[in-house]
């Protein structure tokens, strides 16, 4: 089946840039996302890129898809300690199953 | 209206009782699904309802079973739970069964 794999940690100072990685294995997904799961509370969907794309900036949020190397990364800009949560890549396979990396555990120091 | 609302927040419940887990949507989505989620882990699709008509199952056990009454509403009924089955139930939906997904914020079960 399909794998996606990230980092599991990740501590950055407030103000500086995170980036979380991604790999994935279906070269097939025509989405990926970036979720956010702050503790005790539902996943957020924070964006999402289409598979035809390379870039995607929103606000703070870049999202780069290297799809050669099926290498998926999300850079956040100017962390604040309200970012600090888990962040998971995911990708769609048919019939809308999304699946999830293991979360990479985002803590932001003041 | 952009909610995924879940009720109820919180469940505590004995092997032998029967609950359930309850979700509308509001937003015309036309794909609705169960995850569960164990603590530090990712969630983990159970069902799939697509045009209120279930299109996977997830090899989940038969003590779960989902229902879609209408497009808004997706319960989760449980009958004979085991304390392994304490999580987080997530119910998410999206606007085809290929979009975005948008979660609520799950109701946390607790099995003694």
């Amino acid at each position: 089946g399909e794998d996606v794999e990230q980092s599991l940690f990740l501590s950055v100072r407030e103000g500086d840039s995170s980036v979380i990685n991604c790999t994935y294995t279906d070269s097939s997904s025509t989405y990926l996302y970036w979720y956010k799961q702050e503790p005790g509370a539902g996943l957020q969907l924070l964006t999402y890129i289409f598979s035809n794309m390379d870039m995607k900036q929103d606000q703070r949020l870049t999202v780069l898809l290297n799809k050669k190397d099926k290498h998926l990364s999300l850079r956040i800009a100017d962390t604040q300690t309200g970012d600090s949560a888990i962040y998971f890549c995911a990708e769609i396979e048919r019939y809308g199953k999304l699946t999830f990396g293991q979360g990479t555990i985002l803590t932001v120091h003041p | 209206d952009t909610e995924v609302t879940q009720t109820p927040k919180h469940l505590v419940m004995g092997m032998t009782n029967k609950k359930s887990l309850k979700c509308e949507q509001h937003m015309g989505h036309r794909a609705m699904y169960w995850y569960k989620q164990k603590a530090k882990k990712p969630p983990e699709l159970m069902f799939v309802y697509s045009y209120e008509k279930l299109s996977i199952n997830e090899s989940v056990p038969s003590r779960f079973s989902p229902e879609c009454p209408n497009s808004s509403l997706l319960n989760l009924h449980l009958h004979a739970l085991q304390p392994e089955d304490s999580a987080l139930y997530l119910c998410a939906s999206s606007l085809l069964a290929t979009g975005e997904l948008f979660f609520g914020e799950g109701s946390r079960l607790t099995v003694l």
